[in-house]
Parts: structure tokens; sequence; C-alpha cells
């Protein structure tokens, strides 16, 4: 069955270093998107990408990068953690063209940043 | 409903009882909602989904209804059952020029109580 994964699904770092959340996905979908999630702030967007060497800033972009080098993965990297990106992360993907907006999420990945 | 404290908003049901889960969304040019299940530790889920061209749309024990004049969209749940405790996302996508980007509510904690 088609899927969408990340990786890793915990990780503890330390302020200052670069870390990196794979997602990886098998639907083929162009789009891929990047959310955290914290209480009180639902789902925001961090970054997406609509196709292979597309990528665009989301509402909560700072700090954040990715790259698609092709379709199944967008790496989500932190530059240098802060203690402000202690969150879940969320991966997702969906079909590209109108009337096809249904994200399948992956199942998150919880980053503490001390 | 939505907030923006820190807390969910909790509603509690008996199970067996009809839930209904509310949720206002902001922009009068979204032209598609989902509602999501978020399972603790999980990745949310697709539940249903409506197109502004409607105003109800029936799944499996689920109907949203949707009302544009207050930009109000609502997520009911038949017979609610213990495995339906979890939190539910509303999410709205800003069409035709918002591409394939989902904007999520902060969600709404359901408690089904024996």
């Amino acid at each position: 069955d088609a899927e969408i994964t990340q990786s890793p699904r915990h990780k503890i770092t330390e302020t200052g270093r670069q870390v990196t959340l794979a997602c990886h996905q098998t639907w083929n979908h162009n789009n891929m998107f990047w959310y955290r999630q914290d209480l009180g702030h639902g789902l925001r967007l961090i970054h997406y990408s609509y196709g292979v060497h597309d990528t665009n800033k989301g509402e909560v972009s700072d700090g954040y990068s990715v790259s698609r080098s092709n379709t199944e993965d967008l790496p989500l990297t932190l530059e240098s953690a802060a203690s402000s990106q202690t969150s879940v992360y969320f991966c997702a993907s969906s079909e590209s063209g109108t009337g096809k907006s249904r994200l399948f999420f992956g199942e998150g990945s919880r980053l503490t940043v001390l | 409903g939505e907030s923006v404290g820190l807390h969910l908003p909790t509603l509690s049901v008996q199970e067996g009882d009809n839930s209904i889960i509310n949720c206002a969304y902001s922009n009068s040019a979204s032209d598609y909602f989902i509602w999501y299940k978020q399972e603790s530790g999980k990745g949310p889920q697709f539940i249903i989904d409506i197109r502004s061209n409607m105003d109800k749309r029936q799944g499996q024990r689920v109907t949203v209804l949707l009302n544009k004049t207050v930009k109000h969209l609502s997520l009911q749940i038949a017979a609610t059952q213990p495995g339906d405790s979890a939190v539910y996302f509303c999410a709205e996508n800003i069409g035709p020029g918002g591409g394939n980007k989902l904007t999520f509510g902060t969600g709404t904690q359901l408690k089904v109580e024996l």
C-alpha cells in the first residue's frame, strides 16, 4: 500500500545544532507539505512543494528550509535549532490539480530542542 | 468551535449520542473544506470533505454542513462511539489562487463517556 513515512519519530537535540527530518511518500504525489503542531495553534504550514525543484515558504518558515530533488522526498532542515522549534512536525502530500486538496499525513516527528 | 487559547475546547458526549463539532472559517474565498480526526500520537486522518457549491454532505455516520453566509462548518457524528474520541480539525482551502494549501483550525477535543 502507498504510504507516507517520517523519520526519526522522536529526536532530542541541542540548541544550535542542525537537524533534518525526513519525509518519504510512495503515492507519487506532486504536492508535499511540512506542518508543525503546537497546542493552541493547530497545524501551521512551514514549507511546501508543488513538484521537483519547487519549494515555497509557508506562514512559519523562518529557521527552516526544504529541498525537493525527487518526487518522493521532502526533507525539512533546521539550520540552527532553537528551543522555540520544539514541536511535533507533520509531513503531508496530495495530488496536484484543483479539486484534490485532501492531504495524506505521516505519523509525525516529535522534536525536542534543549 | 475554535480557540486561540492554550487549551483545546472540549466536547463531552455519552456513548450512543450524536456529536456536533463546530468550526468558523476565516476566508470567504475558501472553496474546499475538510474535517480531520487526530488520535493521540498519530497524524491527522481524513474524515470527510465538502466543496463550496454544496451545503451538506454525508458519509458513514458523519455529516458535514456548510453555511457560507456565516462562514460556519459543522461535523455531525451519529451514534458516537468510544473510538470517536480524538481531536477534530477543520481545514479550508483558499482557491483558486491558494493552490493546494490547507489552513487548519485549532481543533476540538471530543471525549466519549461510557
